[in-house]
């Protein structure tokens, strides 16, 4: 299978633990996106790398999230002292850069996320 | 601003259409529609940039009028594979060239 994998896929934490997600992107995309989607939303957009750099975060975002792809590769999204809040499903997604705003972003599975 | 979906819930028969439409209050660049299912991924089906150009996908077609921000996905007799949540996901004109603005969704069934 060649498209987007996450992992975990579900993740059920206590208040006020840190948890960690991984997206590993199709190969050769250098964009690499993360989602976070509640129950009857679409996809609000949290954060975007083009290869290794960060190049934009959401407000959503607050110091509690931190998000990194080291060497342009592999991405991960980490949550520190989580909030019932934070319970959502969190999707990653990666495009090949073509023409601005032409990029096919492919989704992965997710991340579905329980804060008890 | 997150584009407007209409309607929020249709319900058909095999075999019959349906019309999906995605309304912005602001200059829209493109246009990307997804299939959702539920507990899955989001799965692209089709892109439309300004210039109102109308695209298709088997009996699955859209368009976009660029003056009016508007796009409408349009499906045509139905399949039972076609049952899922729709989403029109926008970039705006003028600002970032990458990130998808989303609308809350249609939720398409298909009955047989």
């Amino acid at each position: 299978d060649t498209g987007v994998s996450q992992d975990p896929r579900h993740k059920i934490t206590k208040r006020g633990q840190n948890v960690t997600f991984r997206c590993d992107p199709i190969s050769e995309h250098n964009r690499l996106y993360w989602y976070r989607q509640t129950l009857g939303q679409g996809p609000e957009f949290l954060t975007y790398f083009q290869n290794e750099a960060q190049l934009e975060k959401s407000r959503l975002l607050s110091d509690r999230f931190s998000a990194e792809r080291p060497k342009g590769s592999f991405s991960t999204l980490e949550i520190q002292r989580t909030e019932q809040g934070d319970s959502a499903m969190y999707l990653c997604a990666s495009s090949l850069e073509r023409f601005s705003g032409r990029d096919t972003q492919y989704f992965g599975p997710g991340t579905r996320l329980t804060v008890l | 601003q997150q584009p407007v979906q209409s309607p929020q819930a249709v319900i058909l028969r095999e075999g019959e259409d349906a019309v999906i439409n995605c309304s912005s209050s602001k200059a829209l660049y493109s246009v990307h529609w997804y299939r959702q299912k539920h507990g899955e991924a989001p799965v692209f089906l089709m892109i439309l940039l300004k210039g109102g150009e109308q695209k298709g996908h088997d009996k699955i077609s859209a368009s976009f009028n660029e003056k009016k921000q508007q796009s409408s996905l349009y499906l045509t007799a139905s399949q039972l594979s076609y049952s899922g949540t729709y989403f029109c996901g926008t970039v705006g004109s003028g600002g970032s060239n990458y990130k998808l603005t989303f609308g809350k969704g249609t939720l398409l069934t298909v009955n047989p």
